[in-house]
């Protein structure tokens, strides 16, 4: 059974174009994460939730939308795509918000803008 | 100054000897630190986690810490080939966010 899935694993569209990740963990964890790993395999948070609230943002362009429709799913949405959008985001849960949780992650989703 | 900075390599190491990897934070308050190991288009896979200053084992992997020099470190002892990948320093900063370092490439060498 995997712990943290994210579908789709890959992802080729054209900038300009709207899309959705799907995240889902059956680990019974109440946090959940989008991280963003970048060409240079730097990775980057973007997004905390815990049980449905939103923690914690970064940074991120507001084309960049998380929703959560209940604490085992956590999606991102994104609009207006554009090339530099092109990385791998993974998700990643943890048990909760107590300190030194440590974090699991899905398998990516690799999603390249042409 | 990045908030974890890693050396990112590559750094060779012969099988079967020792491999230290190093990693420093800038944020004084962290009390949480981890090791992931990071196989080429892999997710990021945790394999040790500490909270106090010295040293904890786990099998071939010790991770050291030290809150005075801001420094923590892994060693990788009996080093194997499947041991080569990117080895991800991350430190817990505020509520629960993971900061990660920039990663360091090693090669076991056979």
């Amino acid at each position: 059974d995997t712990a943290v899935s994210q579908t789709p694993k890959y992802l080729v569209t054209q900038m300009g174009n709207d899309k959705s990740i799907k995240c889902e963990q059956n680990l019974g964890h109440d946090t959940m994460y989008w991280y963003k790993q970048d060409s240079k395999k730097f990775l980057k948070i973007m997004f905390s939730y815990n049980n449905k609230e939103l923690i914690i943002n970064e940074t991120v362009p507001n084309r960049f939308s998380p929703k959560s429709p209940d604490k085992a799913h956590l999606n991102l949405h994104i609009n207006s795509l554009e090339l530099g959008d092109s990385a791998v985001y993974f998700c990643a849960s943890s048990q909760d918000l107590g300190d030194g949780q440590p974090q699991h992650f899905g398998d990516g989703t690799r999603l390249s803008i042409l | 100054q990045k908030e974890v900075e890693q050396n990112s390599g590559p750094l060779s190491v012969p099988e079967g000897a020792i491999a230290s990897l190093n990693c420093t934070y800038s944020d004084r308050g962290s009390q949480s630190f981890f090791w992931y190991r990071q196989y080429s288009g892999k997710s990021p896979e945790l394999i040790m986690s500490i909270y106090s200053n010295g040293d904890k084992e786990d099998g071939r992997f010790t991770a050291q810490l030290n809150k005075a020099s801001q420094y923590v470190s892994l060693l990788i002892r009996d080093s194997q080939p499947s041991d080569s990948a990117t080895y991800l320093c991350a430190v817990i900063q505020g509520a629960q966010k993971l900061v990660f370092g920039q990663g360091t490439r090693l090669t076991i060498n056979p």
